[in-house]
């Protein structure tokens, strides 16, 4: 099956750090770039980081940046997303998302995990 | 930054009837447009790209029309589980910009 899961989440205080995993399952990880794309509680959506299908390339909104990283083991079909510094404007469910083609990506996704939720409070 | 405005915010339309779901770009995005819907608790589903280009299993009812700043998304004839909320994405630029959706409400 076809399949993204998103594993990490939980509650950190202000100023510390959480290390999300999502570990992909029924396609050849390697030949997709993956997204990581967050929503606040009751609100819309917003991209949060990419990553090329090799690694080699990476992007991030202006928000997470200097703040965040991520990152892939294609030996393993796992995305990460290293946060450090958290705010508490960076509570949201974050899900990870794969592009819809392979090889030269477009950066639209066509297949999302379910979320984990992280929750940035003293 | 590519701003991404969605109109209306909440639209209500009776099942059977069309809706008409609008998404403004700040700037030219040519057709590097895709549509998603999303039900509560639930992730994203694609359902159009390239902006007019229905994902794969999206029924014939919807349909995505526009290019460069002026975009819009028809569901034909409602049915009942198409009442979500609806949002735009543009990828011709980064960062990748959503629009802040649009919720399809059963009047």
């Amino acid at each position: 099956e076809v399949q993204l899961l998103e594993s990490g989440g939980g509650l950190v205080q202000p100023g510390g750090s959480l290390r999300l995993s999502c570990a992909a399952s029924g396609f050849t990880f390697s030949s997709y770039a993956m997204s990581w794309v967050r929503q606040a509680p009751g609100k819309g959506l917003e991209w949060v980081s990419a990553i090329s299908g090799s690694g080699g390339s990476t992007y991030y909104a202006d928000s997470v940046k200097g703040r965040f990283t991520i990152s892939r083991d294609n030996s393993k079909n796992t995305l990460y997303l290293q946060m450090n510094s958290l705010r508490a404007e960076d509570t949201a469910v974050y899900y990870c998302a794969k592009d819809f083609l392979t090889g030269q990506p477009y950066w639209y996704f066509d297949l999302w995990g379910r979320g984990t939720l992280v929750t940035v409070s003293s | 930054e590519i701003v991404m405005t969605q109109s209306p915010a909440t639209l209500s339309v009776s099942p059977g009837e069309r809706a008409t779901l609008s998404c403004r770009a700040s700037q030219s995005v040519s057709s590097n447009l895709a549509w998603y819907q999303q039900k509560p608790g639930q992730a994203p589903r694609l359902l159009i790209y390239g902006a007019s280009t229905r994902a794969t299993g999206i029924p014939a009812r919807f349909s995505g029309s526009g290019s460069g700043t002026e975009f819009t998304l028809t569901i034909s004839s409602l049915q009942s589980e198409d009442f979500a909320v609806y949002y735009c994405q543009q990828y011709n630029n980064w960062p990748l910009t959503f629009g802040q959706g649009t919720r399809l409400e059963i009047k």
